[in-house]
């Protein structure tokens, strides 16, 4: 079965600084890779997403992921944060052939002034 | 891509009883999922929600507790029942537009049940 680990289940940043989010994956097959964004009391918003093609992927609101296949990673970054960018961040696997995701513990992300 | 609105939003239970909560979305979808997000946690997938035939759970999940519609290709509801405190959680409907492994699940804002 697929799993997702996230590093961290609370990261803080001040406004301005790099944000990381780090997620690792164990998958028997190449994985279809997803991040997504949930912001206080509101489902979950897709922040980007890695199927095939390019490793590095580019999302909303600044955020890029990159696939690494000999880290079994796919760590969630931006350049500068806001503070609009607080909120919690899963990371998510696909199940092959089943529609489904496995989804990481989530990281908290908090920015402060 | 499609809209997902879903009802009620929120809910304060008291135990024994039941809840039905209900997904519709503004177009035809090929899957929904039902996912719960207890405090704390990630989410745990219930069920996929089939059009015109039961439901198929995940391990750890019943019918009996956790019963689905999906009348259409629409519309499905997810039933708690007999609450306890411990379904206190979050319950999210999603949508596969595709079906396919490499196509995001759409989420709905999900439903925040206490059940006290």
């Amino acid at each position: 079965a697929q799993s997702v680990t996230q590093l961290g289940s609370h990261v803080s940043v001040s406004e301005g600084a790099l944000v990381l989010l780090r997620c690792n994956y164990s998958s028997s097959v190449p994985p279809y890779l997803f991040w997504y964004v949930q912001y206080p009391n509101q489902g979950l918003q897709l922040l980007l997403k890695y199927t095939t093609g390019a490793t590095l992927v580019k999302g909303i609101n600044g955020f890029e992921a990159e696939f690494k296949k000999s880290e079994t990673s796919f760590h969630l970054t931006k350049p500068s944060a806001h503070m609009s960018d607080a909120a919690e961040y899963f990371c998510a696997v696909s199940e092959a052939d089943l529609g489904t995701l496995t989804f990481g513990k989530g990281t908290m992300l908090l920015v402060s002034p | 891509s499609a809209v997902i609105s879903q009802k009620p939003s929120r809910d304060i239970c008291q135990r024994g009883t039941s809840l039905t909560i209900q997904c519709q979305v503004d177009s035809q979808v090929t899957m929904m999922f039902w996912y719960r997000q207890q405090p704390g946690q990630s989410l745990t997938l219930i069920a996929t929600a089939n059009q015109g035939s039961e439901a198929t759970y995940e391990s750890g999940f019943v019918i009996d507790k956790f019963p689905i519609s999906r009348p259409n290709l629409t519309f499905s509801t997810l039933t708690v029942s007999n609450m306890s405190p411990e379904d206190s959680s979050i319950y999210l409907c999603s949508i596969s537009e595709t079906g396919l492994s490499n196509s995001p699940l759409h989420f709905g804002n999900g439903t925040r049940l206490t059940v006290t």
